[in-house]
C-alpha cells in the first residue's frame, strides 16, 4: 500500500486567488492523479501527471486553470488558479497500486469566498 | 470504459448482510471489477476486486456471475461504521496505469 499525504487539508480562499495543493506519496511512483469531488457528489478526474512530462487533463479541465507540477517521483502540486466559488471542493491526490488498485491521500477540502 | 450502475441509496440495521448490486452491461475482456469504500471527508479505500467467481478478504466478499454483466458487493454483518458511499468501477488492467472512472456510487445508512 501507499501512504499519501496532502496539503494543506482545508482552506477558505478569496475568489480571484490561487491555492496549490501539495501530495507527497512515500513510495516512489510513475502516474499520479488528480481528482475534484464537489459537494454530495461523486469523484472526476482532472488530470494524470507522469514525472517528467506534461500532465494529462481530461475534457473540462485545462492547465491555464489547473496547472500541475511533478518534479519527482514522490511529489505533484496541483493549483487552484484564479479561483471561483465554483471550484469549492474537495481535491484529491491518487496513485496506483501493483494490482491497479488505487490510493488516495485525505484530500484538501478548499471553500472560496 | 464500461459504465456501471448501481442503487443510489440503500439502508440496512446492525448486524444485516448487505449486498449492493452493480450493473455493467458493456464489460470488456480484459476488464476487472473494483469496488470502492468512501467515509464522510476521506478519500476512496480500495475493498476488493474480481474477474469472475468469487472473491472473498477480510472486509467483504465479491460476486460474479459467468456472463460478468454484474456483480454484488456483499458485507456480512455490517455495523454502524459501514455507513458509506461504496462504489463499483470497472477497470482495465493493462499493466500500465489505469484511469479510474467513478459513477455516482451507492450510500448506504446503517441503522441501530
Amino acid at each position: 500500500s501507499a501512504v499519501i499525504s496532502q496539503k494543506p487539508s482545508r482552506d477558505i480562499c478569496q475568489r480571484g486567488t490561487s491555492l496549490t495543493i501539495q501530495c507527497q506519496v512515500d513510495s516512489q511512483v510513475t502516474m499520479m492523479f488528480w481528482y475534484r469531488q464537489q459537494p454530495g457528489q461523486s469523484l472526476t478526474l482532472i488530470a494524470t501527471a507522469n514525472q517528467g512530462s506534461e500532465a494529462t487533463y481530461e475534457s473540462g479541465f485545462v492547465i491555464d486553470k489547473f496547472p500541475i507540477s511533478r518534479p519527482n517521483l514522490t511529489f505533484s502540486t496541483l493549483t487552484v488558479s484564479n479561483m471561483s466559488p465554483e471550484d469549492s471542493s474537495i481535491y484529491l491526490c491518487s496513485v496506483q497500486g501493483a494490482r491497479g488498485e488505487a490510493f488516495f491521500g485525505q484530500g484538501t477540502r478548499l471553500t472560496v469566498v | 470504459l464500461a459504465k456501471t450502475t448501481q442503487p443510489i441509496s440503500m439502508d440496512s440495521y446492525e448486524g444485516q448482510e448487505v449486498n449492493i448490486t452493480c450493473s455493467h452491461n458493456n464489460i470488456a475482456t480484459n476488464d476487472y471489477i473494483t469496488w470502492y469504500q468512501q467515509f464522510p471527508s476521506q478519500g476512496p479505500r480500495f475493498i476488493i476486486q474480481g474477474y469472475k467467481t468469487k472473491v472473498t478478504n477480510e472486509v467483504a466478499s465479491l460476486f460474479i456471475p459467468a456472463d460478468r454483466k454484474s456483480s454484488t458487493l456483499s458485507l456480512p454483518r455490517v455495523s454502524l461504521s459501514d455507513t458509506a458511499v461504496y462504489y463499483c468501477l470497472v477497470v482495465l488492467l493493462s499493466g500500465g496505469y489505469n484511469k479510474l472512472i467513478f459513477g455516482a456510487g451507492t450510500r448506504l445508512a446503517v441503522h441501530p
